[in-house]
């Protein structure tokens, strides 16, 4: 059971670059690296998925290193709606019992003006 | 595309009551979850269902809790008697195909108070 750990929270202002990074050491082969975002009094949202390297898409990056022992979230420019708690998940896609999708804590970003 | 749904979205109890939660999930998602979350934490997984069987509920007090997916397509969950710590959001979610990493689509949750 791959656990995760991050930063509980973290400031940052309108335009910045925000990276979130997420320590995952007991990955295993088959475990994807997933990261969701969550609003106050909504449900978490997928951002981005990745196995290895770098993924990319229309919000966030996410960059593994070769170890996949951590990776880090990217989100560029921020502004004050990006303001959230975001979530690390280690998982496979298999989809085996005992393989629990676990979220861990979440990482409270604060944007500021 | 609709997203998943679920009612009520707030439901103020005591304890020792009932009470109960319903999800439609998104149309062709084979996979549905329960989770609860207690302020200021992540998401905790309840039960998980593969169409109206269950694939896992090890997380699930299933003293008090009970869920079902009749037909492989809503669900309800409930909780009969409430406790205090009952007290928390519970998500629904719901995704394609089976696989614990493939994307889930979260409801707005139901927030139970229980007095």
């Amino acid at each position: 059971l791959a656990k995760t750990t991050q930063p509980i929270s973290m400031d940052s202002y309108e335009g910045q670059e925000v990276n979130i990074t997420c320590s995952h050491n007991n990955i295993a082969t088959n475990d994807y690296i997933t990261w969701y975002q969550q609003f106050p009094s909504q449900g978490p949202r997928f951002i981005i998925q990745g196995y290895k390297t770098k993924v990319t898409n229309e919000v966030a990056s996410l960059f593994i290193p070769a170890d996949r022992k951590s990776s880090t979230l990217s989100l560029p420019r921020v502004s004050l709606s990006d303001t959230a708690v975001y979530y690390c998940l280690v998982g496979d896609m298999v989809g085996a019992a005992g393989n629990k999708l676990t979220f861990g804590g979440g990482t409270r970003v604060l944007v500021k003006p | 595309e609709a997203g998943v749904a679920q009612s009520p979205r707030y439901k103020i109890i005591e304890k020792r009551q009932s009470v109960a939660f319903w999800c439609n999930p998104i149309s062709g998602h084979a996979t549905l979850y329960w989770y609860q979350q207690i302020l200021g934490q992540g998401p905790k997984l309840l039960i998980q269902f593969q169409n109206n069987g269950v694939v896992d509920d090890s997380q699930l007090p299933k003293d008090r809790f009970s869920a079902e997916r009749l037909k492989g397509v809503d669900s309800t969950l409930k909780i009969q008697p409430a406790k205090l710590e009952d007290s928390a959001v519970y998500l629904c979610a719901s995704s394609l195909v089976p696989g614990r990493s493939d994307t889930q689509y979260f409801g707005p949750g139901t927030r139970l108070t229980v007095l």
